[in-house]
């Protein structure tokens, strides 16, 4: 069982939807959790940082963390067609400094 | 600010030989660590070097080492590659361990044939 499970996808959606992206992880020492944006052909883009639980909001991107069902949320409200990317869940414990577990990554499709 | 950048962008190599990678951190970043990220999957952590040390290391062969210079710009070398190896290469920067500012480069991406 991988330590980070995220559905691949891909999803498709119109456009001005709302995004709903999803990790589940079974390392309860997961402290820090992060969404990344990556489009084709890119590295990695920082989205979203959040510790512990609790929620995020930052525009239109809102990141949800409940560790007690080991389950991370990302929401992209009004979606665009420049949202289109593959979205990354990465986890952190307290004590790594930098070692970034992923998820597999969703591929979003915005459709104008 | 140029960011983080790697060098080269593409490369081919055939198995058995050997590859390095490099990577310039972004301005004012001290710390900088390698992912692997095979097509379709999420990357995965190789090492991390800060001091010009190797801190941090993932599941990952002796194959790949790497090097800091005082610069705090890095290499990952691959011995005897396999064509498992084929990926894009992850070069990934930030100031000590403050994971909020880790920014990623482009990537190298890497064929072995």
């Amino acid at each position: 069982q991988k330590e980070v499970e995220q559905d691949p996808g891909p999803l498709s959606v119109p456009e001005g939807a709302i995004v709903s992206l999803n990790c589940t992880y079974s390392n309860s020492a997961f402290q820090y959790f992060m969404w990344y944006r990556q489009y084709s052909r890119k590295g990695p883009e920082l989205l979203m940082y959040t510790y512990s639980s609790g929620n995020k909001e930052d525009g239109r991107f809102t990141a949800q963390v409940d560790k007690s069902s080991k389950y991370i949320s990302l929401f992209i409200r009004d979606s665009q067609p420049s949202d289109s990317a593959t979205y990354l869940c990465a986890m952190e414990t307290y004590n790594q400094g930098g070692k970034l577990i992923f998820g597999q990554g969703t591929e979003l499709s915005v459709k104008p | 600010d140029a960011g983080v950048t790697q060098s080269p962008t593409h490369l081919i190599k055939t198995r058995g030989q050997q590859v390095t990678l490099r990577c310039s951190p972004k301005s004012g970043h001290d710390t900088v660590s390698w992912y692997q990220q095979a097509l379709g999957q999420g990357p995965q952590f190789i090492f991390q070097y800060y001091e010009e040390e190797e801190r941090q290391r993932g599941n990952f062969p002796d194959r790949f080492s790497g090097h800091q210079f005082p610069n705090y710009s890095s290499e990952l070398n691959v011995n005897a590659l396999l064509l498992g190896d084929s990926a894009l290469y992850l070069c990934a920067s930030s100031w000590g361990t403050r994971r909020e500012t880790q920014y990623f480069g482009p990537g190298t991406r890497l064929l072995v044939l």
